[in-house]
């Protein structure tokens, strides 16, 4: 089955320790977006990519980190610099950087 | 600067009932609006898009309306059913950017 997968569903860290957030698309989309939702609010851009090996900062970049090595690849890091880590973050793709994103299901990620 | 906004947080509905979500946008540039369905605890869905040069599109029992005029989107769905409660998103894309900005969401409920 095509689609985005993010694992895992559920992530629980200590607060001080960095997290890699996985993101995986076999749609063969050239772009790929990370989005950070928190309760009762909409989506807020933290990072996108428009071609492998190449990314751009979004709205709340600070206290993440990205990397695009392989086409199908998106996987997020959110660093200890990040102020307030707790929030359910997804990953988006499309086959081109105007196109309809389509979603991954999410991972909720706690930090305490 | 940019927003995208929505009149209404919540909404209930009977459920074989008619329901009309509002969204209202500021962008002017704003080429490409999509509504997305998200249930709890998963990624949102594409549910209908419209571009500006459109004001109606009809899909399977859901129309989306565009008035340029007053900057305003909303959402018909015919005949709403249990299945339908999510929290829906209006989104607008800016002609030049490869972003969408979403808005905070309207939470559909349906009484049986």
């Amino acid at each position: 089955d095509g689609g985005i997968t993010q694992s895992p569903k559920y992530l629980f860290r200590k607060e001080g320790q960095n997290v890699t957030l996985s993101c995986e698309q076999n749609l063969n989309h050239d772009a790929m977006y990370w989005y950070r939702q928190d309760p009762g609010q909409g989506l807020r851009l933290i990072y996108y990519s428009q071609i492998v090996n190449d990314f751009q900062k979004g709205d709340i970049a600070e206290g993440y980190s990205v990397s695009r090595e392989k086409k199908e690849s998106f996987p997020l890091t959110v660093t200890s610099a990040q102020k307030n880590p707790t929030a359910f973050y997804l990953c988006a793709s499309s086959i081109s950087p105007d196109g309809e994103q389509y979603f991954g299901p999410g991972t909720r990620l706690t930090v305490t | 600067g940019e927003s995208v906004g929505l009149h209404l947080p919540t909404l209930s509905v009977q459920e074989g009932d008619n329901s009309i979500i509002n969204c209202a946008y500021s962008n002017s540039a704003s080429d490409y609006f999509i509504w997305y369905k998200q249930e709890s605890g998963k990624g949102p869905q594409f549910i209908i898009d419209i571009r500006s040069n459109m004001d109606k599109r009809q899909g399977q029992r859901v129309t989306v309306l565009l008035n340029k005029t007053v900057k305003h989107l909303s959402l018909q769905i015919a005949a709403t059913q249990p299945g339908d409660s999510a929290v829906y998103f209006c989104a607008e894309r800016d002609s030049s950017a490869s972003k969408i900005i979403f808005g905070s969401g309207t939470r559909l409920s349906i009484r049986p």
